[in-house]
């Protein structure tokens, strides 16, 4: 019963590196979600996929890329890393019913120095 | 305008202290459900509880209550004789029936000292 997996845990980027931020769910869940937790601010959303082949902006987008590989995985890019992006950085996915809640992935902590 | 306020940021009782901590939220939905989460210092996000706009009713499980007033838009939870394992961040979030998205609040932190 692995959930939501996310890799990698730890990740440390110099300014201007790229990364992918990889998810996978095995619930056959049809919506994902990438959010970033920073202290005192709770979690927003980057981007999510509301089903397979479709992306939307969430609250805070800009410096990144989402793709939604399958109906499995999506994948959260960043382009050229800045120390703004220090981050924890969460994947969820959930039901298509709005009444679900979402499961989340373990996290990924991120340091851009 | 969606939003979730936990206005205690942080909250420190003593073991077997009974605690509540508050969740305000704002939506113009009718239809719209309501969360709450817990992240221990290991980090993970685990599911508490989900309640919907058209069920009023308080629910218990174990040490753990929630109440949930459309009156005022607040959805509180009050773990009963508190332990030590309860330490952690307690998230609360709305999800409205015309959306996929889950907000959050700003969560608040308890600490619970033995």
């Amino acid at each position: 019963n692995a959930g939501v997996t996310q890799t990698p845990k730890f990740q440390v980027l110099k300014t201007g590196q790229s990364m992918t931020l990889q998810c996978a769910q095995d619930m056959n869940h049809n919506s994902m979600y990438w959010y970033r937790q920073d202290p005192g601010m709770g979690l927003r959303l980057i981007y999510y996929s509301a089903s397979e082949g479709t992306t939307d902006k969430g609250e805070v987008p800009n410096g990144y890329n989402v793709s939604r590989l399958n109906k499995r995985e999506f994948s959260l890019r960043l382009e050229s890393a800045a120390p703004s992006q220090t981050s924890v950085y969460f994947c969820a996915s959930s039901e298509k019913t709005h009444r679900s809640g979402y499961t989340f992935g373990s996290g990924t902590r991120l340091t851009v120095v | 305008a969606q939003k979730v306020t936990q206005a205690q940021t942080e909250i420190s009782v003593v073991e077997k202290e009974d605690v509540t901590l508050d969740c305000v939220y704002e939506t113009r939905d009718t239809t719209y459900y309501l969360f709450w989460y817990k992240q221990p210092p290991s980090g993970e996000l685990v599911f508490l509880i989900r309640r919907n706009s058209f069920d009023e009713q308080n629910e218990i499980s174990g040490r753990y209550s929630w109440n949930f007033q459309k009156s005022t838009s607040s959805f509180n939870f009050t773990i009963t004789a508190s332990q030590v394992v309860d330490s952690a961040v307690y998230f609360c979030a709305l999800r409205m029936d015309s959306s996929y998205k889950l907000i959050f609040g700003s969560g608040t932190r308890l600490l619970v000292r033995p």
